[in-house]
């Protein structure tokens, strides 16, 4: 299967770590991204190749991986971290290119 | 810095057919693919296809091939997105976004999405 899924909700207190799963089959030999998205803002990328942090994302922000599972790990969680995250995956030659349901994280 | 600007927000009755933009700026545009996403307000993120911007080829998401195209004009580097017969179900933002790799596909720009509205 080519699908994503993500746990619908996830709520953590502000100071707490928050943990956010996606599986998926394919996770077994593609790499995941995750992105965040606030209400009216278009996505962000937060971590690519499953433990990448993009450019200008706090080192509170990790990702990491076993099997067919990506986890997003966000430590010190704070009241601006509340938003909805999306984990993806691509093969190689994007001829299947998928996301996840989304997260919504609340602080 | 690179950016993806788009075009404004249409409103449309169903049936009728609509185009919508995304230009990119700070690359170099034929060396990317554009990749076009949608959602439907409250929903998730849906896949709709990608387009290379040097060459036009396209790969579409297994739901939406035959549903919309994807084409470019290099010259003025800029993507679009465009429906021949409009739905109802069609009303939702769609965000162009560029991949960072064109082995792994992480979208690392985007743009600030364009919200089309289908009603009669």
């Amino acid at each position: 299967s080519s699908e994503l899924t993500q746990p619908p909700s996830v709520s953590v207190s502000p100071g707490q770590t928050a943990t956010i799963t996606c599986s998926g089959d394919v996770l077994a030999k593609q790499y995941a991204h995750w992105y965040q998205q606030k209400p009216g803002h278009a996505p962000t990328l937060v971590i690519y190749k499953d433990t990448e942090r993009s450019s200008g994302i706090p080192d509170r922000f990790s990702g990491s991986t076993s099997g067919t599972t990506v986890t997003l790990t966000i430590s010190g969680l704070q009241a601006e971290d509340e938003a909805d995250y999306y984990c993806q995956s691509a093969d190689r030659s994007a001829n299947y290119v998928v996301f996840g349901g989304g997260t919504k994280l609340t602080v | 810095e690179e950016q993806l600007v788009q075009s404004g927000a249409q409103v449309k009755k169903p049936g009728d057919s609509l185009k919508i933009s995304c230009k990119a700026l700070g690359y170099t545009f034929p060396n990317y693919w554009i990749a076009w996403v949608r959602q439907v307000p409250g929903r998730g993120l849906d896949y709709l296809g990608l387009i290379y911007g040097g060459d036009s080829e396209t790969k579409y998401g297994p739901s939406f091939e035959g549903r919309v195209t994807m084409s470019v004009d290099k010259s003025i580097a800029t993507a679009y997105l465009q429906w021949s017969s409009l739905q109802a179900s069609d009303s939702a933002i769609y965000y162009c976004a560029k991949p960072g790799s064109d082995r792994y596909y992480y979208m690392d720009v985007w743009g600030e999405g364009t919200t089309v509205t289908v009603s009669s």
